[in-house]
């Protein structure tokens, strides 16, 4: 069974660093890209960043790059999202997904909460 | 960005009735689009992807269809367990936009 479990979430001050993680099993973790994507208080689904199966390769948007690093250890089945220069608006529920059949996201996590507030 | 626009936002039936929700890119996906089932408290489940290739155990009332800009999730004969929320979301390479979904409530 696919299973991916997030942890490192919580409240943070704006300006602070966060590192979430996101533990996998039940697959080839190292024959996958991965994605985390977070939704809003607001309901809004939005991607965050993906990295390529072997790590050598990061895409991020535009409202997080260059505050956000993605990144994995393939040894130990984990993912990992360095977040830093936090803003209110990062506050989201944060998911970890699988890429899967023709790189849709076929596996979430159950996902962590950040909360960025004075 | 490729601006991902779902209708209704909305949506009331009863079960056993047939639903159907729209999800317009705006330029060309060719089929790399997918929808999402999210229950309420759970995280989102992937249902269709390439637009009609239907998820590992997802159940035949779901379908997907379209291509190019315009695509449809169509429910058949709703069952309670279908109720919660939808969206699209484009996998046409990144950055990858999500619609901003449908509520699906039991009337």
């Amino acid at each position: 069974e696919v299973m991916l479990v997030e942890s490192g979430g919580g409240l943070v001050k704006p300006g602070g660093s966060l590192k979430l993680s996101c533990a996998a099993s039940g697959f080839t973790f190292s024959s996958y890209a991965m994605s985390w994507v977070r939704q809003t208080p607001e309901k809004r689904l939005e991607w965050v960043a993906t990295i390529s199966s072997g790590g050598s390769y990061t895409y991020y948007p535009d409202s997080v790059k260059g505050r956000f690093t993605i990144s994995r250890d393939n040894a130990k089945n984990t993912l990992y999202l360095q977040m830093s220069s936090l803003r209110s608006e990062d506050t989201a529920m944060y998911y970890c997904a699988r890429q899967g059949g023709g790189d849709a996201m076929d596996y979430w996590g159950q996902g962590t909460s950040v909360t960025v507030s004075s | 960005d490729i601006q991902m626009t779902q209708s209704p936002a909305s949506l009331s039936a009863s079960v056993g009735e047939t639903v159907t929700i729209t999800c317009r890119a705006s330029e060309n996906i060719y089929s790399y689009l997918a929808w999402y089932q999210q229950k309420q408290g759970k995280s989102p489940q992937l249902l269709v992807y390439n637009a009609k290739t239907l998820a590992e155990g997802v159940p035949s009332r779901f379908s997907g269809s379209g291509s190019g800009t315009q695509f449809s999730l169509k429910i058949n004969s709703l069952q309670p367990e279908d109720f919660g929320s939808y969206y699209c979301q484009h996998h046409y390479g990144t950055p990858f936009t999500f619609g901003s979904g449908t509520k699906l409530e039991i009337k």
